[in-house]
């Protein structure tokens, strides 16, 4: 079974850019998380969609941020502009109901130069 | 304020031996706790879980032990393999919310020596 795909694996582009990340959750899951890992915060859930509708969307950091899940198997987040303090490892996981094991994709590195 | 702390950032046991792995809480509404392992470049990897209503769960060879009144749980690997080296993330949920927020804590470093 394929898992959580998420893409690309690394992304660097300078400060100011646009960046999107994109994440393909387990078919059948009906619930998307967007996380995001640092050295200083571990790992934080930035956004939680049930059935396409984003639900908790308190964890994202700024209006810079961005996400949409525009079909059950698709779903981007979005940084503009971007800045170097969102460096970070990006993950998207699923899960087939939010009381269930949260399945992760191998994340985005991503670095803001 | 950190609701779900691993208080030891590594740990090291020789193949064969037990490994424990300790994490402790600070909100008593959460009600589900979740292990998960993560090698390098990878995302974190479901290992086991247990409901706030058992104090215990066994799956092979890993086994999480939950004691609610300290609200502490525990994971151990018996016999540790040198394949089980990774980091060991503890996560908790409240089932009463309506987000399906995982917290986790800082993880543990867990090194398996031949």
């Amino acid at each position: 079974d394929a898992g959580v795909i998420q893409s690309p694996r690394h992304e660097v582009t300078e400060m100011g850019q646009e960046v999107t990340l994109r994440c393909k959750p387990i078919s059948g899951h009906n619930s998307l998380f967007w996380y995001r890992q640092t050295m200083m915060r571990g790992l934080e859930l930035l956004i939680y969609f049930n059935n396409n509708v984003p639900i908790d969307d308190s964890g994202m950091p700024e209006d810079r941020f961005s996400a949409k899940m525009p079909n059950a198997s698709f779903s981007t987040l979005k940084i503009q502009p971007s800045e170097p303090r969102d460096s970070a490892v990006y993950f998207c996981a699923s899960s087939t109901d939010r009381n269930q094991p949260q399945h992760f994709g191998d994340g985005t590195r991503l670095s803001i130069l | 304020d950190q609701q779900v702390k691993q208080n030891s950032p590594s740990l090291s046991v020789q193949e064969g031996r037990i490994s424990i792995l300790n994490c402790d809480y600070t909100n008593s509404m959460f009600d589900y706790f979740l292990w998960y392992k993560k090698y390098p470049a990878e995302g974190p990897t479901f290992l086991i879980s247990i409901s706030s209503i058992k104090d215990k769960n066994e799956d092979g060879r890993f086994t999480v032990f939950l004691n609610k009144s300290a609200k502490h749980l525990s994971l151990h690997i018996v016999p540790s393999q040198p394949g089980d080296s990774a980091v060991y993330f503890c996560a908790a949920f409240d089932g009463s919310s309506n987000t399906g927020k995982l917290i986790f804590g800082q993880g543990t470093t867990l090194q398996v020596k031949p």
